[in-house]
């Protein structure tokens, strides 16, 4: 079974704070994914990448930045935290094409920012 | 821009009933059908999935059916359990833009024992 782990469950910052999220899939896939979700707005995608240091813009990237120094982890920065990206974040990985594959997500961070 | 619309949002129903959830989509180009399983405290998860030339899928007590010329696929859970209690989410994914993975909403569904 592909397994995508985030590596904390709850998160606690303060306004202001430089915030890592970290993602690791052990299946080697191509392709992964960051969305928030957040009550009555479902899912949205910050960002995805396809390949090692390769990223791409999803819809609500204002605020985010992602890095992929290896295949396996994709960390999702937060720069300057503030209170509107307290949120539940997923984080997802696909083979490639994704166009004929499904999602595996991971179990969530939920980041709290005071 | 392309969306999903998903109904209804909430399902409440009775232990061994029936539940039914629609999806509509406007992006012509969907070919591809997954549907996710989100529980409390956890990552939507893969339940079935279907494509465009398939017009019906089952697994055990799930289906799902498709009508491409109407963009519409809907989710049948037959002999419902109270671990079938989870919010679904229906996606169409298409061609070969990788941002082209959309969501619907989601249903809240209930099922009372």
């Amino acid at each position: 079974d592909v397994k995508v782990t985030q590596s904390s469950r709850y998160l606690v910052k303060r306004t202001g704070e430089k915030v890592f999220l970290e993602c690791v899939q052990d299946m080697d896939h191509e392709n992964m994914f960051w969305y928030r979700q957040d009550p009555g707005l479902g899912l949205r995608l910050i960002y995805f990448s396809y390949d090692v240091k390769m990223k791409e813009k999803g819809d609500i990237p204002e605020g985010y930045s992602v890095s992929r120094e290896k295949k396996e982890r994709f960390s999702l920065i937060l720069e300057s935290a503030s209170t509107n990206q307290t949120s539940m974040y997923l984080c997802a990985s696909s083979p490639f094409p994704t166009r004929n594959s499904p999602l595996h997500f991971g179990n969530g961070t939920r980041l709290t920012v005071t | 821009g392309e969306n999903v619309e998903q109904h209804p949002s909430t399902l409440s129903v009775q232990e061994g009933d029936s539940a039914v959830i629609k999806c509509t989509y406007s992006d012509s180009a969907s070919n591809y059908f997954p549907w996710y399983k989100q529980e409390l405290g956890k990552g939507p998860q893969l339940i079935i999935d279907i494509r465009s030339n398939v017009g019906e899928k089952k697994d055990q007590r799930i289906a799902v059916t498709l009508n491409k010329t109407a963009k519409h696929f809907s989710l049948h859970i037959t002999e419902t359990q109270p671990e079938d209690s989870a919010v679904y989410f229906c996606v169409t994914q298409a061609g070969t833009s990788y941002d082209k993975v959309i969501f619907g909403p989601g249903t809240s569904l209930s099922v009372i024992p």
